[in-house]
């Protein structure tokens, strides 16, 4: 059974039209939730780090935040250089507190 | 960035041979991951070190091998090369187990 589960896989949306990522997981004593952009043919880079229910965290068109069974990645009117994989991974002793649990990414295509 | 090189970043062998990939980082941080990304998968632990001489196990880690003699550099090992790891490896370092864990360029390996 998948512990960190993206949707949806694939989100192609026009330049302008804001929506969301979500990523939930079936952990215990999440110590932390991280998103990443990755773009083909390079490494994961870093956006956030979320610890809690209730934060959020912001930067220029990405805020994410954080329930306790979810994470919404909001892309608030994308442009096409938005386009990437976007990946969450948790941090939780169900894996090991020093490791990270990634799921499979959603693909996000902005249309100019 | 955390500065963090990988050598090589191609790389097509046969199966049966010996191959080593390399992780180069100049950040100074304690914690070092390999991992493997695969279509469907995600990203997977192989294996993680802890210290120079400290290393363990992760969820993949059967069929390869990891050293780490030096802070900066850390070894990944495929003893006899399979198709089967056929993949995009990724390199990863953090300055603490539960710190964000900042990731290289990859090395796309084939195996044929």
């Amino acid at each position: 059974e998948d512990q960190v589960t993206q949707s949806p896989e694939a989100l192609r949306l026009q330049e302008g039209e804001s929506s969301s990522l979500n990523c939930s997981y079936t952990v215990s004593g999440l110590r932390g939730l991280f998103w990443y952009r990755q773009d083909p043919g390079k490494g994961p880079e870093f956006l956030f780090t979320l610890y809690s229910a209730g934060e959020e965290k912001e930067k220029e068109r990405l805020k994410a935040t954080l329930t306790k069974k979810e994470s919404f990645l909001h892309i608030t009117a994308p442009k096409p250089e938005d386009s990437a994989t976007y990946l969450c991974a948790v941090q939780a002793p169900d894996f090991g507190n020093e490791k990270l649990t990634f799921g499979t990414g959603t693909r996000l295509t902005i249309i100019p | 960035d955390a500065g963090i090189t990988q050598s090589p970043r191609h790389k097509v062998t046969e199966t049966g041979t010996p191959v080593t990939l390399r992780c180069h980082q100049t950040e100074n941080h304690r914690y070092m991951y390999w991992y493997r990304q695969d279509p469907g998968h995600g990203l997977r632990l192989i294996h993680y070190s802890y210290g120079v001489k400290d290393t363990d196990k992760g969820e993949v880690s059967d069929g390869y091998s990891v050293s780490r003699s030096k802070t900066e550099d850390f070894l990944l090992t495929l003893e006899s090369a399979t198709s089967s790891q056929t993949s995009v490896y990724f390199c990863a370092t953090s300055p603490g187990g539960m710190n964000t864990q900042y990731f290289g360029p990859g090395t796309r390996l084939t195996v044929l």
